[in-house]
């Protein structure tokens, strides 16, 4: 079981460029998101999906897009990097079911300059 | 909404000293509360969860945390660190009514141990 896999894992941006943050699971997982991570905020979720052709906003979605298209693939789309979006980026999966706690992604660190 | 306070962003401690982190949660409903680590440049792992029943808790690499309703909160303990203890710990919290693992995290609390 590879469990969550994002690609890649480091990546610098020059302002107004746009990417795909890659998140795969092959675990059957129902319940996909993405958090930024940044010092001193903890992790602060993005977006979040219950499941293909479901998704929703979290806490930070400006400027970010999603799409669930299958179960296992959770692209995150950056459509115009900025600087503020320099962060720490995290994929996680869950079973849709309380309580039962996600696999993180080993994460993404993305430069915008 | 729910929220999660930790109130101690950094803890340094001797190694094989007990250490206590600290978490308190907001919440107008029933809740599932669960602690993380995250060693340096990796991503977190689930250390242990309270979804119910007995209010202590024991999960991996020998820490424990107990659940206390009418305080809000949810204590990480460990009775003796070692060195490889030296990670990021987050509190995190998800509501029982909302029926799928939105989770609010914590800002996290930088373990430090002192050899």
């Amino acid at each position: 079981n590879a469990g969550v896999t994002q690609t890649p894992k480091f990546q610098v941006l020059k302002t107004g460029q746009s990417m795909t943050l890659q998140c795969a699971q092959d675990m059957n997982h129902e319940y996909m998101s993405w958090y930024r991570q940044d010092p001193g905020m903890g992790l602060r979720l993005i977006h979040y999906s219950v499941g293909a052709g479901i998704t929703d906003q979290g806490e930070v979605p400006n400027g970010y897009n999603v799409s669930r298209s299958t179960t296992e693939d959770f692209p995150l789309r950056l459509l115009s990097a900025a600087p503020s979006q320099t962060s720490v980026y995290f994929c996680a999966s869950s079973y849709n079911t309380g309580g039962y706690g996600y696999t993180f992604g080993s994460g993404t660190r993305l430069t915008v300059v | 909404a729910q929220s999660v306070t930790q109130l101690d962003s950094q803890v340094p401690v001797f190694e094989e000293a007990p250490v206590e982190l600290r978490c308190n949660y907001s919440s107008s409903v029933s809740v599932y509360l669960f602690w993380y680590v995250q060693y340096p440049n990796q991503g977190l792992q689930l250390l242990l969860k309270y979804l119910s029943g007995s209010t202590l808790v024991k999960g991996i690499n020998g820490f424990e945390a107990e659940f206390n309703k009418s305080q809000t909160s949810f204590h990480l303990r460990k009775p003796s660190v070692h060195i490889s203890d030296t990670a990021e710990y987050f509190c995190a919290v998800s509501d029982q009514d909302f029926g799928n693992e939105k989770l609010t995290f914590g800002t996290g609390t930088r373990l430090t141990i002192i050899p």
